[in-house]
């Protein structure tokens, strides 16, 4: 079946240490997002990918970074992780048009110790 | 004032209830209207598209004004497994693709 895959689905890392999440579609899909998402709050919209195109959310902290290498893949770069930023990470994807729906994955829970 | 609002909730009801959510959207070039429904600890999925005519899947019925710039999902006969959290998702296209979520409404369906 096609559809969105995260790696890994929990995650520990230490404070400051980099961790790359990462996400994959076989839906071929041109948009990709990464969402953050906190106990009991809606899931808070990092950045997306539109094609090539990256679109960075005002409010999404220099600590965070993506890169899409192709349609397929795209992964989250946490360059130094704070406590703050123990959260699920979500990716999902869309196709271009007004009417088109979210396809999420499964999110990877992220710990920082 | 927020995008996309809903109902604070939590809602507790008896299995077999009649229960409805309610989601209100401030902005007018909002294109698409969603209702996801997300478990403890588990990604958003998908319970319904919402068209302007309204449309109804099962035991859910989800209905759009666009007048009133208003969403609502009724779920009849509720069941243990609808305890979750109901997201109300819209899609602002205009602005490239942005979807804006709701803060979502737990439901708890008792035995």
């Amino acid at each position: 079946d096609a559809m969105v895959i995260q790696n890994p689905r929990y995650q520990v890392t230490q404070f400051g240490k980099p961790v790359t999440l990462s996400c994959s579609q076989t839906l071929n899909h041109n948009v990709m997002y990464w969402y953050q998402q906190k106990s009991s709050q809606a899931p808070k919209l990092l950045f997306h990918y539109y094609d090539k195109d990256f679109n960075n959310e005002a409010d999404t902290p220099d600590n965070f970074q993506s890169r899409r290498p192709n349609t397929s893949f795209c992964f989250l770069d946490i360059r130094s992780p704070g406590l703050g930023d123990a959260a699920m990470y979500l990716c999902a994807t869309s196709r271009d048009g007004g009417f088109e729906k979210l396809f999420f994955g499964s999110g990877t829970q992220l710990s920082v110790l | 004032r927020k995008e996309v609002e809903q109902d604070p909730g939590p809602f507790n009801v008896p299995e077999g209830a009649t229960v409805a959510f309610n989601c209100t959207y401030s902005n007018s070039a909002s294109q698409s209207f969603f209702w996801y429904r997300q478990d403890c600890r588990k990604e958003p999925k998908l319970l319904m598209s919402v068209y302007s005519s309204g449309n109804e899947d099962g035991r859910f019925t989800a209905q759009l004004n666009r007048a009133s710039q208003y969403i609502s999902l009724l779920i009849r006969d509720s069941k243990l497994s609808d305890s979750a959290t109901y997201l109300c998702v819209v899609n602002i296209a205009n602005y490239g693709q942005n979807f804006v979520f709701g803060p979502g409404t737990r439901l708890s369906v008792l035995p």
